[in-house]
Parts: C-alpha cells; structure tokens; sequence
C-alpha cells in the first residue's frame, strides 16, 4: 500500500496553463506539505496544512494554490504556468504531536515540464 | 530562525569504507535533527532523527549520526559503504513544533 501517493507523476504543458496535482495519504496523518525541488535537487518547503492552519511560504507566488477537500487529500493548483516552474514536487505529510516535529512521508514525486 | 548546511556537494568513497556525511544547523532553541534519503526518480525517505537524549542515533539500513551541541553538527556516518547506498542525502532542522527545513543535499557516490 502506498503511504502518501501523487498523479500525475509526470506533467508537460505549455505556459500560461493551469494544472493541478492531487496528493493523497492514507497514513492518518494530521498534516500534509508541499515541497519544491528544483534543478540543483534543493527542497524548499511550499505550504504546511492541517484541519486547522494553512502556513504558506511567503516566497511563493500567489498562482500556487492548495486546496484540501478532506483530512487525506492535498492538492496543488497552479495558474498561469511559467517556465521557472519548472520542477519535481513532492508532497508529504506526518503527524506531529503538539510542540513535536514529526519525521515527514514523502510521495514519488510530481515532474512538471512547462514548454 | 532554522538553517541547515551541508558543506559538500559529493562524497566520495570506496565499498566496505567508512563514510561521513557533513552537516551543521543553526537554531534558537533545542533541535529537532534528521536525515532523509533520496534515490533516483524517488520520493525521499526518512533514516533517523535527532530530539534529545544519547547523542548517537541510530536509524535505517546501518546508518547512525551523532549530535555535537558544541560544534552545532549532526554528521551522518556509517561504518562500512554499500555501493547500493549511493545516493541523495539530506540533512534536516526543526525547532519544536516547526516545519523542517532541508540542506542543499549531499550526493554521496560508493565506488565498487
């Protein structure tokens, strides 16, 4: 059973679309992430949810969205596609007990190619 | 504020060696330290973390990391390379309750 699964896992499209990533754990995980890995393979963290608080990454363009339509799913809607987009995005998730930092799961991974 | 940094892009080092992976991390407070691995086309995965008691942690598949306060480190290391753990490692931060923030990664190659 995959943990923490993502679709597509490979995504080619042209500049100016809008695409979505869907993220899905089944570990019963209270909070989920999406990390950004570019070229050079550095993680940047993007967003930081649970049922409670959204923590957006300040550097990240408002054309990135998540949406949550339950506790088990995260997703990630971009608008208006450009070129430095361009990279694997993870998803992730753990279960931290108040004041702990959890170790995190993370998916295989989105590549996103915008031509 | 959390940072973490890993000084070397590569590691280099022959099967059956000991390997060392180099990382120092600065927070205002008592860390949360781990390490994750990352394989080709693969998600990472988590090998140890650090939150208190013994300085030496032991995780998955040999690999240890011993926590230094005084030098601000958490090197990962394991006592004899497999070349089947070539791959990408990551050095990570957390003060309690934070999201983790990652090193640059460090590539580690094991030559046969």
């Amino acid at each position: 059973d995959t943990a923490v699964s993502q679709t597509p896992k490979y995504l080619v499209t042209q500049m100016g679309n809008d695409k979505s990533i869907k993220c899905e754990q089944n570990l019963g995980h209270d909070t989920m992430y999406w990390y950004k890995q570019d070229s050079k393979k550095f993680l940047k963290i993007m967003f930081s949810y649970n049922n409670k608080e959204l923590i957006i990454n300040e550097t990240v363009p408002n054309r990135f969205s998540p949406k949550s339509p339950d506790k088990a799913h995260l997703n990630l809607h971009i608008n208006s596609l450009e070129l430095g987009d361009s990279a694997v995005y993870f998803c992730a998730s753990s279960h931290p007990r108040t004041g702990d930092t959890g170790e995190l799961f993370f998916g295989e991974g989105s590549r996103l190619t915008v031509l | 504020a959390q940072s973490v940094a890993q000084p070397e892009d590569q590691v280099n080092v022959a099967e059956g060696n000991p390997l060392t992976v180099k990382c120092t991390y600065s927070v205002s407070g008592n860390p949360y330290l781990f390490w994750y691995v990352q394989y080709p086309n693969r998600g990472l995965q988590f090998l140890l973390k650090y939150i208190t008691g013994d300085n030496l942690v032991k995780g998955s598949y040999g690999f240890e990391a011993e926590f230094n306060k005084s030098q601000t480190s958490f090197h990962l290391k394991k006592p004899s390379a497999l070349v089947s753990d070539s791959a990408l490692y990551f050095c990570a931060v957390a003060l309690g309750g934070y999201i983790p923030t990652f090193g640059r990664g460090t590539s580690l190659i094991v030559h046969p």
